[in-house]
């Protein structure tokens, strides 16, 4: 167990639609990132927090957002969902920017759009 | 460039030693890690190399970096069936004013007994 948690594990969504995932980092972590894994594309960057900061984007979708909150945890909007949206997203979190990265990862939500 | 690129598969049997490899194209980055992934769970943090080391020994590990050739490598000693995942390079970047992990394509291992 990483300390890294996500809900829900899995989603069943159609076509249009949107959904919200959500990530609470390891206690004391200030970064989160999200990142997607697909067949075709592999593990793909997508978005990092720092302490409620966007510090870094990947290639995340402009129907993607993602926010970090207060207490930490970070919430990732999937809009417009379409076939090639289904994945499996993971959250990581490292304790902060400027010592050893080590990234964190949790169980994933399996995102499946029909 | 940052691509990061492994075989697909390797198949040992249980005892011996499985040796996964990767290569990179960011000459600047400055850690590189290996991530296992078994059916159905998130990425576990085997382990991570920084740039200006040439190994790195852990328990049954072995991390080898060869910083000229962009290539790195993962030796598993005494491989057993619970060493059956997907193993993943990745190596850090940093990007603007944050930092992110450009991920391989994974390797999967197979351990036959």
């Amino acid at each position: 167990d990483s300390g890294v948690t996500q809900t829900p594990k899995h989603l069943i969504t159609a076509t249009g639609q949107r959904v919200t995932l959500r990530c609470s980092p390891r206690s004391g972590d200030l970064s989160v990132y999200w990142y997607q894994q697909s067949l075709d594309q592999g593990l793909q960057f997508l978005i990092q927090y720092y302490n409620g900061e966007e510090r870094a984007k990947g290639n995340i979708l402009e129907r993607f957002s993602a926010q970090q909150f207060p207490d930490l945890h970070s919430e990732l909007n999937l809009s417009s969902l379409e076939l090639g949206d289904s994945a499996l997203y993971f959250c990581a979190s490292s304790v902060e920017i400027g010592s050893l990265y080590e990234q964190y990862f949790g169980p994933g939500t399996r995102l499946t759009v029909t | 460039g940052e691509d990061v690129e492994q075989s697909l598969f390797l198949s040992v049997r249980e005892g011996d030693s499985s040796v996964i490899n990767c290569t990179y194209t960011d000459s600047s980055s400055t850690y590189l890690y290996w991530y296992k992934q078994e059916p159905g769970a998130g990425l576990q943090l085997l382990t991570y190399i920084f740039s200006n080391m040439d190994m790195k020994q852990d328990q049954r590990l072995t991390v080898l970096l060869n910083k000229k050739d962009k290539h790195l490598s993962l030796r598993i000693a005494d491989t057993q069936t619970g060493d059956s995942a997907i193993y993943f390079c990745a190596e850090f970047i940093l990007t603007g004013g944050g930092n992110k992990l450009t991920f391989g394509t994974g390797t999967q291992l197979k351990v036959e007994l």
